[in-house]
């Protein structure tokens, strides 16, 4: 299957501080990727929809400036959580879709604990 | 809104019998059905997927799809203690984009 590369795995920073979470599809030019976030024993819940060379969609209720998404390129998306707040300590999860298929390849996730 | 349900277990079945997953969906529209496994701390693996009524087998995993009854479920035969994790059922809503909306996720525990 394809590969979809995620850094880093863990981040523990302070809060107020600026954390950036790189995805890239190693073997396969994504269009398309989708960024989600999973709380504990909760199921994954898609942020936004980051689109090549376009702004990203993103879901009701998630705002824009703070979760700043950039897919500058056909296999990298990046995500960065502005002015993290320990509220916003969750695990986040790309995904990218190859070609025309349906089915989704998942990064390896990014646990993100904000002190 | 579109709603995926699944029970949140954990089911516990003995190694090497069947597990039987259950999943139902909102969205009559729904066109395309997922299965992934989910280890604790790691991210979804893609398992199995169903687009047609009926039956789909790969391995020791059967999906099974009722869009009448908008349910679908997946099998596990012979189960192992590897397949110990939480499996999540995924639907594609109908002219969603390719966005999958995700169930809560079924916790399964095989034990020996």
């Amino acid at each position: 299957g394809a590969v979809v590369s995620q850094h880093p795995s863990r981040v523990i920073c302070k809060s107020g501080t600026s954390v950036k979470i790189e995805c890239r599809s190693l073997d396969f030019q994504a269009t398309t990727m989708f960024w989600y976030r999973q709380f504990p024993k909760q199921s994954l819940m898609l942020m936004a929809t980051s689109n090549e060379g376009s702004k990203a969609t993103y879901e009701q209720g998630v705002e824009k400036d703070k979760f700043l998404i950039n897919h500058a390129s056909l296999t990298l998306s990046t995500l960065t959580v502005t002015s993290a707040h320990p509220e916003d300590s969750s695990f986040y999860i790309c995904s990218a879709r190859q070609g025309n298929n349906e089915k989704l390849f998942f990064g390896s996730g990014t646990q993100l604990s904000v002190l | 809104q579109k709603e995926v349900e699944q029970n949140s277990g954990p089911l516990s079945v003995p190694e090497g019998a069947i597990a039987s997953l259950n999943c139902t969906y909102s969205d009559r529209g729904s066109q395309s059905f997922f299965w992934y496994r989910q280890y604790s701390g790691k991210s979804p693996e893609l398992i199995m997927f169903i687009y047609s009524n009926g039956d789909k087998e790969d391995g020791r995993f059967t999906a099974q799809l009722n869009k009448a009854s908008q349910y679908v479920s997946l099998l596990i035969r012979d189960s192992q203690p590897s397949d110990s994790a939480t499996y999540l059922c995924a639907v594609n809503e109908r002219g969603g984009g390719n966005k999958l909306t995700f169930g809560t996720g079924t916790q399964l525990k095989v034990e020996l």
